[in-house]
This record gives C-alpha cells, structure tokens and sequence, in this order.
C-alpha cells in the first residue's frame, strides 16, 4: 500500500525567510508519480508540480523548488524568499502509475503542513 | 477558463438529518471525483467517476452515501443519515480524463453535523 509523511504540522517563518517542507513516501511500485499541491484558507486545492519516479532532476520554479531523491524516499519543497502569500497549507501526493484493480490513478495525500509566514 | 463549482460552501444538519452536495466540473472533462477531507488530514477518494459511470467506489460507506453523475456533468453527493464523524469538506475534482495525472480541484462544501 502506499503512504506519504508529512511529519511537520505546522511551521512558522518570518517573511523573506526560505522555509522547506519535507515529503516522505512508500510504495512498492518503481513507477509512481508525486506531487505537491497548495490549499489557501479559500479551501481549494491547487497543483504545484508533478514528478514521475524516472526524473529525479530537482525542479525551480520562481521561489519554488523542489528535491527529489529516490534513495531517501523523499520529495522535499522548497519556499525561497517566503511571502505572506505563500501562507496556506501544503500537501503533498503520491500515485502509482496505474492501479489495474480499480482502473484509475489514486492519489494518496498526506496530512499536510500547515505554513504560516508572519510579515 | 471556469473551474470546478460546488455548492453549498457551507451546511450544517443535525445527525440522522439527510444532505447533498453539487458539483460541476470544468467543461469538456471527463473524470470526475469527490474527496472527504476531514480536518487535519489530507483528502481521502470517496468515489471516482468516469464520464456517468463508477471508476472506483472502494471507499464510499454505502450504506449512507450515495453519488450519480447521471449526465455525465455535473455530480450530486447524497449522505443520508448524517452521523457527527461525517462533518468534514466534501472535495469535487475533475480531470480531462482518467489517464490524466492533473486534477483541478472545487472549494469544497464544508459539513457540520452536530
């Protein structure tokens, strides 16, 4: 079965401050896709990136960056420069490539991190 | 572009009461999911949907919740009768089809059963 830790529930920076946020996973498949997404107090979730399993080229996209290693399982994000903005919760995802059984991709979240940037 | 709509934001019912949730997903997309995100934890599949058929229902409790997407639109979420452990945001998303890794997710409805 598959699993993603999330084990920061809150975190708390200053503004202009870079703040990480880890991502741990468990599957038994080699084929899997991981993604992050971001839910504002607004409620809805917005995807950030994707990543499959074969492309462990770390990502930058603006202030954001993401770390995937394979060896350690993880699939870390990474805030540059915070902004008040940036204040929401973050979870992150992980789908095995093609579950036959249900014939769809399932998407397993975390319990997100909660990130709050004070101005 | 119009995305995911859902409605009611916000529904409080007393337990044993009956409720239901609508969802309208982004045009022209096929797939079709609802999500239970109790607080604190991350969004849990009830029940997938692809064009007005069932993908997967493994998680929906059935015998207190139901789903149609009858038109192979927009969606209706029935739970009926309400227990406290229901009250949660009801997540709808939706994706061009069910080989699409990228869902676009609603604003939820959030239930309180008191």
């Amino acid at each position: 079965a598959q699993k993603v830790t999330q084990a920061q529930t809150e975190i708390s920076v200053v503004e202009k401050e870079d703040v990480t946020l880890d991502c741990v996973y468990e599957t038994r498949d080699t084929t899997y896709y991981l993604f992050w997404y971001k839910q504002p107090p607004s409620g809805e979730l917005v995807f950030l990136i994707r990543r499959n399993s074969f492309d462990e080229q770390n990502e930058i996209s603006g202030r954001y960056s993401w770390n995937f290693q394979k060896s350690t399982s993880s699939f870390n994000f990474t805030i540059t420069a915070s902004q008040v903005v940036d204040s929401a919760v973050y979870f992150c995802a992980l789908s095995e490539a093609w579950d036959s059984g249900a014939g769809s991709y399932q998407l397993t979240f975390g319990k997100g991190t909660k990130l709050s940037v004070i101005p | 572009e119009a995305g995911v709509a859902q409605s009611p934001r916000y529904k409080i019912i007393e337990k044993r009461q009956s409720v239901a949730f609508w969802c309208n997903p982004i045009s022209g997309h096929a797939t079709l999911y609802w999500y239970q995100q109790i607080l604190g934890q991350g969004p849990k599949l009830l029940i997938q949907f692809q064009n007005n058929g069932v993908v997967d229902d493994s998680q929906l409790p059935k015998d207190r919740f139901s789903a149609e997407r009858l038109k192979g639109v927009d969606s209706t979420l029935k739970i009926q009768p309400a227990k406290l452990e229901d009250s949660a945001v009801y997540l709808c998303a939706s994706s061009l089809d069910r080989v699409s890794y990228e869902q676009y997710f609603g604003p939820g409805t959030r239930l309180t059963v008191t």
